[in-house]
């Protein structure tokens, strides 16, 4: 069965340093999206990718973060200054588009930023 | 905003119990209604939906119930395994309201002891 990847699946990083998260989403998928959880916190929704553009962004994605396709099969989560509450396991998750609604997840990527 | 509230974990049970995990939802539109599990280890997955009102999810034995009147969607087995033994996630989308980001509970773990 087809799924999506992340890679690395541990990341530690000293604070105010660059960060990139990749994803890997299932060939067919026309939907991308990242999502965070702080640990004993809510999943949170950051931010949605269609057609090579962000479609929706929740507050919590602000100037630190961007997204791109740079080569048309990896999806990437940058973070251009790492804090100390960047802290979280990142998901990535994807979706074919149409009625299904269905949005699968990668492993997940956890950041800990010192 | 939309928003999903689940019961705190966690819970244990013995093998062969029965299980509740209770979820209720405020959303400005009609949404969409999700249970994911994460097993230790792994991504997200989805469990099971219902995209209507009386709608009925099922799958591996789990149900759940999208209810309209009582804004809720617990998620219900009648005899749990150990290898049930996961945290699970309700969520809710609102494409009716533009939106396919997953909004979801804090999540609740169960533990199945043998």
């Amino acid at each position: 069965e087809p799924e999506v990847t992340q890679t690395p699946s541990h990341q530690v990083t000293q604070m105010g340093q660059e960060v990139i998260l990749r994803c890997v989403p299932i060939s067919n998928h026309l939907y991308f999206y990242w999502y965070r959880q702080i640990l004993g916190q809510k999943v949170e929704f950051l931010v949605s990718f269609y057609n090579n553009e962000i479609s929706e962004k929740s507050e919590i994605f602000d100037d630190q973060f961007s997204v791109e396709r740079p080569d048309g099969s990896n999806f990437t989560l940058k973070i251009r200054s790492t804090k100390l509450e960047d802290s979280a396991m990142y998901f990535c998750a994807t979706y074919e588009g149409g009625i299904q609604e269905t949005q699968y997840f990668g492993p997940g990527t956890r950041l800990l930023v010192l | 905003g939309d928003s999903v509230t689940q019961m705190e974990g966690p819970v244990t049970l013995s093998e062969e119990a029965f299980l509740t995990i209770n979820c209720t939802y405020t959303a400005t539109g009609y949404p969409s209604l999700f249970w994911y599990v994460q097993y230790p280890g792994e991504g997200l997955q989805l469990l099971l939906k219902a995209t209507k009102a009386d709608d009925k999810g099922s799958n591996k034995g789990f149900e759940a119930t999208y209810r309209k009147e009582t804004t809720s969607f617990h998620l219900e087995k009648g005899s749990v395994q150990v290898s049930d033994s996961a945290v699970y996630f309700c969520a809710l989308s609102d494409p009716g309201a533009g939106s396919y980001q997953l909004t979801f509970g804090k999540g609740t773990k169960l533990s199945v002891i043998p």
